[in-house]
């Protein structure tokens, strides 16, 4: 199994400008995460999703758009990007049910913007 | 989600057994206690998670106290691998929780 799985791994934005980080995990977990980590800092939960059709906004919403229209994806939208959203960003996923189970995270995509 | 509590720091020697403690007073009967660690750069990594027994696997053991207030995390031969940021996190259980916070764990620093 491949887990999760985040692209790009590295990109560099200009101020303005769009994009999307992709992730998609094939583990058939029901929740799914997004993190932003500033450097020395601790990880804030951006979006989440618990399931196909369902999100609902973390601790840092503002400026992200994110969509989940099938269980194995859950992409992240950057509208008119800012330096400030300079970070590195994990995608996780879990699943959730009438027992506990782990997340597993990607390795990350980190993303500049000058 | 209940809050926890766990030093900025520590140090440990390699071969040595490091204890990474966490306090989370304001647990909630249902509420489980997980284990991350974050080696620089890298995903977060689970460890291992209890609800009031001690568990034991491959990575580490957890020992909860009998209250549940306060929980160790006990890697048995620290290593420089595990030189990491580890995280406690507390969270309902039988799927009523919905996010997954993560507050600002501790550094261990495995020293040669």
């Amino acid at each position: 199994n491949a887990g999760v799985t985040q692209t790009p791994k590295f990109r560099i934005l200009k101020i303005g400008q769009s994009m999307t980080l992709q992730c998609t995990q094939d583990m058939n977990h029901n929740y799914m995460y997004w993190y932003r980590q500033d450097p020395g800092m601790g990880l804030k939960l951006i979006y989440y999703s618990v399931g196909a059709g369902i999100t609902d906004k973390g601790e840092v919403p503002n400026g992200y758009n994110v969509s989940r229209s099938t269980t194995e994806d859950f992409p992240l939208r950057l509208e008119l990007a800012a330096p400030s959203q300079t970070s590195v960003y994990f995608c996780a996923s879990s699943y959730f049910g009438n027992w506990n189970t782990e997340a597993f995270f990607g390795q990350g995509t980190r993303l500049t913007v000058v | 989600d209940a809050k926890t509590t766990q030093p900025t720091s520590m140090d440990c020697a390699e071969g040595r057994a490091a204890n990474l403690p966490c306090n989370h007073s304001t647990i909630s009967g249902n509420e489980y206690v997980y284990w991350y660690r974050q080696i620089h750069s890298q995903g977060p990594q689970y460890i291992i998670h209890g609800l009031k027994n001690n568990e034991t696997n491959e990575m580490a053991s957890l020992i909860i106290t009998e209250d549940r207030k306060s929980s160790t995390l006990i890697l048995p031969h620290a290593t420089l691998r595990d030189t990491a940021v580890y995280y406690c996190i507390v969270r309902p259980g039988g799927g009523s929780a919905r996010q997954l916070t993560f507050g600002s764990g501790t550094q261990l620093t495995v020293l040669p």
